[in-house]
């Protein structure tokens, strides 16, 4: 059965730390999609990146990079030199194409807070 | 352009009361979620449309819940006889297509059953 499992509950960093959010998933797909998603204080979801089955080149935007490895089913999220304002709750998520859907199932979030 | 609307942003009813919460998608975006946030449930799936397909209904946890979208745009949850064990945030989301495009939510309706 599909899961998504995000086994850090609670991270608490100083800021200018780097930090690590794991993301481990379950799937029977051979074409699945990965995401990262951010929820903020203010509450709203917002998109950080998605990822195909068939791609597991790692992926840097400014602070954030992806490490992608299907060998071990992770997908984590590394914030280098963290702000405040990365504080917020992360989510991993999975599609899978064979629910035709494109439905997200949800891991069940990490709190990260970066003090100052 | 503009992102992905809900209203009301909060919404109180009591018990046993009908309620309808309202999403407008991304304009062009032809897929339509509806999630739910509680906290002990944490993030899940209740609904999906797609154009004019017949929708997805298989997140939906009973047949108090229901959703219609109305020419392949706005869309509208209704839960009938609220209990309060509804209490959570619902979450509506649109992208370009399923399943390969990315999703993007809307600020979500805060539903308290008292």
């Amino acid at each position: 059965a599909q899961k998504v499992t995000q086994a850090q509950t609670e991270i608490s960093v100083v800021e200018k730390e780097d930090v690590t959010l794991d993301c481990v998933y379950e799937t029977r797909d051979t074409t699945y999609y990965l995401f990262w998603y951010k929820q903020p204080p203010s509450g709203e979801l917002v998109f950080l990146i998605r990822r195909n089955s068939f791609d597991e080149q790692n992926e840097i935007s400014g602070r954030y990079s992806w490490n992608f490895q299907k060998s071990t089913s992770s997908f984590n999220f590394t914030i280098t030199a963290s702000q405040v304002v990365d504080s917020a709750v992360y989510f991993c998520a999975l599609s899978e194409v064979s629910s035709n859907t494109g439905k997200l199932i949800f891991g069940q979030g990490t709190t990260l807070q970066v003090k100052p | 352009g503009a992102g992905v609307s809900q209203s009301p942003s909060n919404k109180v009813t009591e018990k046993g009361k009908d309620v309808e919460l309202r999403c407008d998608p991304i304009s062009g975006h032809t897929a339509l979620y509806w999630y739910r946030q509680s906290l002990g449930q944490g993030l899940e799936f209740l609904i999906y449309f797609q154009g004019n397909s017949a929708p997805d209904k298989s997140g939906l946890p009973s047949d108090r819940f229901s959703a219609e979208r109305t020419g392949g745009s706005v869309s509208t949850l209704t839960i009938q006889r609220t209990q309060q064990e509804d209490s959570a945030v619902y979450l509506c989301a649109s992208s370009l297509q399923s399943p390969s495009y990315e999703q993007y939510f809307g600020p979500g309706t805060r539903l308290t059953v008292t």
